[in-house]
């Protein structure tokens, strides 16, 4: 079955240390690979995405994730948080010639000052 | 990109009504998606809008409850019938761009907030 999982669902940090958003999928093919951002009372807005090539890949507002095939995996990086960077984060799988995502179940991000 | 307007952002609403939620894009787009996120969950998508045709809707729901319009390019309705406390979600639009299509690189509106009491 395809599915994502983000096995944390809340996580603290302080700001300026760094971060690192768990993502896990099961996906019958090629996966493409994305990480969505959304602030309260936002929509969700298209962080990084992997399609192929580098399996790290860079996104907007420092944030970088690595694909491991392997391991199934395609984890959200940053160096240092910010504390705007406080929103809910979801991973999402989808594949080649598909429109649909399967997104998890989401991440909740707290930065405390 | 696509800036997606929609309205309204949020409401309340009374058991038993029905509410259309619209979503405007400032460009054409073939695919227009809708998806709910309930509360404490993720996105679910409900259903498929393409011009022209009639939507394609996800197991689970039917044009009966969720009754989708998309009369043109940039814009799509969608309906939340015969409410009850269990649609208070928040109803998201979606598209995917000319540039990036059937690779599920999606943007989203703000979404539309519904409670239903």
């Amino acid at each position: 079955a395809q599915s994502v999982t983000q096995p944390d669902i809340h996580i603290t940090v302080s700001e300026g240390a760094s971060l690192e958003l768990r993502c896990n999928y099961s996906y019958g093919a090629t996966p493409y690979l994305f990480w969505y951002v959304q602030s309260p009372g936002q929509g969700l807005q298209l962080l990084l995405k992997y399609f192929s090539g580098d399996t790290l890949v860079q996104g907007i507002k420092g944030f970088e994730a690595e694909f491991k095939r392997s391991q199934s995996s395609f984890n959200l990086r940053k160096p240092s948080v910010h504390w705007s960077d406080a929103a809910e984060y979801f991973c999402a799988v989808g594949g080649y010639n598909t429109d649909k995502l399967i997104f998890g179940t989401g991440t909740r991000l707290q930065v405390f000052p | 990109s696509a800036v997606i307007s929609q309205k309204p952002s949020r409401d309340i609403c009374q058991r038993g009504t029905s509410l259309t939620i619209q979503c405007q894009v400032d460009s054409q787009v073939t695919m227009m998606f809708w998806y709910r996120q309930q509360p404490g969950q993720s996105l679910t998508l409900i259903a498929t809008a393409n011009q022209g045709s009639e939507a394609t809707y996800e197991s689970g729901f039917v044009i009966d409850k969720f009754p989708i319009s998309r009369p043109n390019l940039t814009f799509s309705t969608l309906t939340v019938s015969n409410m009850s406390p269990e649609d208070s979600s928040i109803y998201l639009c979606s598209v995917e761009t000319a540039v990036q299509t059937n690779t599920g690189e999606l943007f989203f509106g703000e979404g539309s907030r519904l409670t239903v009491l």
